[in-house]
């Protein structure tokens, strides 16, 4: 399983430092936001997830903000690794619905 | 715990033959979806089962496409007859329960169709 590499945005991030990765969504009726990680020749990977009602959402090394007002989701990633460069796609759930909707995805580059 | 289990891993075909793709969820859960992702496209849900009954299938690309859940452990997606323009990674994804949204992905097929 093998990510949608060559044409998707690329953030490159120096080894320990932190990492930005924005996601536009579209269903202002959204209430359910995740981000999943897909790492080369792997399935997407659940990170963090975040509720309509909540603007901020943190884990281990992982921050979810949410700005419901723009529809702009960020995912904030610590001290970042070289194990961290992979594709990163936000999802969004409509109330009431089971469906996943994905973003395109951004690829993370650590560079050591 | 095994996760979700996908075969076969790759799939080289020629056009107009049958391509079966098969999947194993995890133990206990009891929603599956399958996914298509593309380049152009993304990730795109095909069809949703809840206790092993299909609920959506409104993301299946046309009547070529067929799936099919005959017990909690296994399902299978058909494409008869497969087209170049099928080329794609198919994944499969299970849950704990219909709504659930944390899915669990399986490692996907690679699917070439010549």
């Amino acid at each position: 399983g093998e990510s949608v590499g060559l044409h998707l945005p690329t953030l490159s991030v120096q080894e320990g430092d932190n990492s930005i990765i924005n996601c536009a969504y579209s269903n202002s009726a959204s209430d359910y936001f995740i981000w999943y990680k897909q790492e080369s020749g792997k399935g997407p990977q659940f990170i963090i997830d975040i509720r309509s009602n909540m603007d901020k959402r943190q884990g281990q090394r992982v921050t979810v903000l949410l700005n419901k007002t723009v529809k702009h989701l960020s995912l904030q990633i610590a001290a970042t690794q070289p194990g961290d460069s992979a594709v990163y796609f936000c999802a969004e759930v409509g109330a009431g619905s089971y469906q996943l909707t994905f973003g395109k995805g951004t690829k993370l580059s650590v560079i050591p | 715990d095994a996760g979700v289990i996908q075969s076969p891993r790759h799939e080289v075909t020629e056009m107009g033959q049958e391509v079966t793709l098969r999947c194993k969820p995890i133990s206990g859960h009891n929603s599956l979806f399958w996914y298509r992702q593309t380049m152009m496209r993304g990730l795109e849900l095909l069809i949703y089962f809840n206790n092993n009954v299909p609920i959506d299938d409104s993301g299946m690309p046309e009547d070529r496409f067929s799936a099919k859940m005959p017990n909690a452990s296994f399902s299978t997606l058909k494409i008869q007859p497969s087209e170049p323009r099928d080329s794609a990674v198919y994944f499969c994804a299970s849950s704990r329960a219909g709504g659930s949204y944390e899915q669990y992905f399986g490692p996907g097929t690679r699917l070439t169709v010549t």
